[in-house]
């Protein structure tokens, strides 16, 4: 089965502090990881996939195999980036893509 | 166009109306679903449909019937709901259906704010 696990609920920064969010994951084939972001009142949008191994609005995301993580960093905080944020997990047969419980992210001025 | 659009935003309905969400997307993708998002909780994969056949069903309660007229649309009846099933339904849709493939980055819409009454 697949499962995705955030450990945080919240995390609160001050703006141009280091953030990382956390994100593990337990599958059984090759995964395709994703993060999503979604800032208030607006769409679930695709923030990073590790496929593209790309960095987006300055974040950053590791896919590490041996510790089933892909954790989500960005060096220097923006009050932009306070919203919620999804690590997701596909690659099952059908296409079924499975959310973690998301992390709230709130950067402090 | 790397949009999802659905219809409408909000729909406030009764425990015995009959009432549709619609969803369209015109960027070729062969793979549409239905998510539903509670309040401070992640999207719930409710359906997926591959190449216009329902191909996931998430034991979704028979009160809400999907039907995909064809690759471009996507509905959501709703019939007899119950206040639990007030939620935000999100559509998505994405260019590949198998596993392990680059196509499998699912776009969303905005969503149709649902409140049964």
């Amino acid at each position: 089965a697949q499962r995705v696990t955030q450990p945080e609920k919240l995390l609160s920064v001050f703006k141009g502090a280091p953030v990382e969010l956390k994100c593990n994951y337990s599958y059984s084939g090759s995964p395709e990881l994703f993060w999503y972001v979604q800032y208030s009142r607006q769409r679930l949008q695709l923030l990073l996939r590790h496929i593209s191994r790309e960095s987006i609005k300055g974040f950053t995301a590791d896919l590490n195999k041996g510790e089933t993580s892909f954790h989500l960093k960005k060096p220097f905080a923006q009050e932009e980036d306070s919203a919620m944020y999804y690590c997701a997990l596909g690659g099952a047969a059908g296409n079924k893509l499975t959310f973690g419980g998301g992390t709230r992210v709130l950067v402090k001025p | 166009d790397t949009e999802v659009t659905q219809t409408p935003k909000h729909l406030v309905m009764g425990m015995t109306n009959k009432k549709s969400l619609k969803c369209e997307q015109h960027m070729g993708h062969r793979a549409m679903y239905w998510y539903k998002q509670k309040a401070k909780k992640p999207p719930e994969l409710m359906f997926v449909y591959s190449y216009e056949k329902l191909s996931i069903n998430e034991s979704v309660p028979s009160r809400f019937s999907p039907e995909c007229p064809n690759s471009s649309l996507l509905n959501l009846h709703l019939h007899a709901l119950q206040p639990e099933d007030s939620a935000l339904y999100l559509c998505a849709s994405s260019r590949g259906t198998g596993e392990g493939t680059s196509g499998n980055t699912i776009y969303f819409g905005e969503g149709s704010w649902l409140t049964v009454v």
